[in-house]
């Protein structure tokens, strides 16, 4: 079944709009969360990495203030796309680390995704 | 610099065994990991290896030799639905830190009947 779970699994919005999009790991505690972006055909763009309690660290070039994140406890990260421009449009994907039961090493999860359209 | 390196696209026919390789020159390692992701979709874990040598998970087993900076997953017995896009990542940095992944550019696996 499913390890980390992000909502919605799509969105449209307007043009100007803010996005909130959640990830939340389902059966384990997540010590970091990263958030990715992905254009059809490219590979993962890591945007920022989450600890819990603590601000996010964005990748150069990721505008801070343009996309928010907030990580609230250890199995919940949401990420808001401020004022989203159809640039913004793109497949948006959160990945939960931690430890599992039965699992000898940590691991790096990924949710199903969020694919973000503007208009 | 950071530096992973993989084939654009193989093509396999059903029933065959592939190989994908992947090379990488990154500051620090913790570990590689290989991921399968299908059109549209999230990339869904496979693999993950940290010390020298062969992971074997089924259909799937995984090598790493980190004298050589290299990686190759293989893929035995092929099946159409195994015609995805799988992607190498690193691990950098030492353990404990937040370890953020760091991707290649992705391996499109066709597999033909």
């Amino acid at each position: 079944g499913a390890v980390v779970s992000q909502h919605p699994s799509w969105v449209i919005c307007k043009s100007g709009t803010s996005v909130k999009i959640e990830c939340r790991s389902l059966d384990f505690q997540a010590t970091t969360m990263f958030w990715y972006r992905q254009f059809p055909k490219q590979s993962l763009m890591l945007m920022a990495t989450s600890n819990e309690g603590s601000k996010a660290t964005y990748e150069q070039g990721v505008e801070k203030d343009k996309f928010l994140i907030n990580h609230a406890s250890l199995t919940l990260s949401t990420l808001t796309v401020t004022s989203a421009h159809p640039e913004d449009s793109s497949f948006y994907i959160c990945s939960a680390r931690g430890l599992r039961r039965n699992q000898r090493t940590d691991t790096q999860y990924f949710g199903p995704g969020t694919r973000l359209t503007v208009l | 610099g950071q530096n992973i390196d993989q084939p654009t696209e193989m093509t396999a026919t059903e029933g065959a065994i592939v190989q994908i390789n992947c090379t990488y020159q990154t500051s620090g390692f913790n570990g590689l990991f290989w991921y399968q992701q299908h059109a549209g979709e999230a990339p869904t874990f496979l693999s993950y290896n940290v010390l020298d040598g062969l992971e074997e998970k089924g259909r799937f087993s995984s090598f790493l030799s980190r004298s050589k900076g290299y990686s190759y997953l293989l893929l035995k017995e092929l099946q159409m639905k195994d015609s995805a896009s799988y992607l190498c990542a690193v691990r950098g940095g030492p353990s404990g830190n937040t370890g953020k992944l760091i991707f290649g550019q992705g391996t499109t696996l066709q597999v033909k009947p």
